[in-house]
């Protein structure tokens, strides 16, 4: 099957700084990617769909500015957390749609395994 | 957004045969039902999807009612690996979006 990544798989730093974490498709072209959060116990949220050459289009209550979003290359996509603070500690997943089946009966999202973010 | 209503949580015994519910009265008639399943610490994980009729995979099965209003997940021989939490998502303007899903715990 298809494979996403994500890095890093878990990352802490402190209050005020910024964090990039970065997903890649392995194995297929994507057009779209999108970016998730899950809390504790709780479901995934989407925040925003990232199209690759284009801006991305956020959900309501995401704050664009915090949350940089770059989708530069048909395999990656960057989430850039801004002046992270300790209530954006979070597990941040990424998905990704292959370009080839886009649109049609097989489209279907592929997951990465996530980011666990620590802001102290 | 087109909504789902699953049950919180479910239990199964190992190689026993689990059916996980999902109600969608609201689907439209373009929206596919996909089934994601997303185990502890990890990203989700497709399990199936289907528009209409009834779709079998090597993971499971999904049974769509006729009026689409519903729909059931099967896995035909639960074992411990199949704990997870499973989603029952109307696929919708390309964006899934996750209602909170069921919770299986599967007992040796």
């Amino acid at each position: 099957g298809a494979v996403v990544s994500q890095h890093p798989s878990w990352v802490i730093c402190k209050s005020g700084t910024s964090v990039k974490i970065e997903c890649r498709s392995l194995d297929f072209q994507a057009t779209t990617m999108f970016w998730y959060r899950q809390f504790p116990k709780q479901s995934l949220m989407l925040m925003a769909t990232s199209n690759e050459g284009s801006k991305a289009t956020y959900e309501q209550g995401v704050e664009k500015d915090k949350f940089l979003i770059n989708h530069a290359s048909l395999t990656l996509s960057t989430l850039t957390v801004t002046s992270a603070h300790p209530e954006d500690s979070s597990f941040y997943i990424c998905s990704a749609r292959d370009a080839s089946t886009q649109g049609g009966t097989k489209d279907e999202q592929f997951f990465g395994p996530g980011t666990r973010l620590t802001v102290l | 957004d087109a909504k789902t209503t699953q049950p919180n949580s479910m239990e199964s015994n190992e190689e026993e045969p689990v059916h996980l519910p999902c109600n969608h009265s609201t689907i439209s008639g373009t929206d596919y039902i996909h089934w994601y399943r997303q185990l502890p610490s990890q990203g989700p994980e497709y399990v199936i999807h289907g528009l209409t009729s009834n779709v079998n995979n090597r993971m499971a099965s999904l049974a769509i009612a006729e009026d689409r209003k519903s729909s059931t997940l099967i896995l035909h021989r639960a074992t411990l690996r199949d704990a997870a939490v499973y989603y029952c998502i109307l696929y919708y303007t390309d964006k899934l979006i996750f209602g909170t899903g069921t919770r299986l715990q599967v007992f040796p």
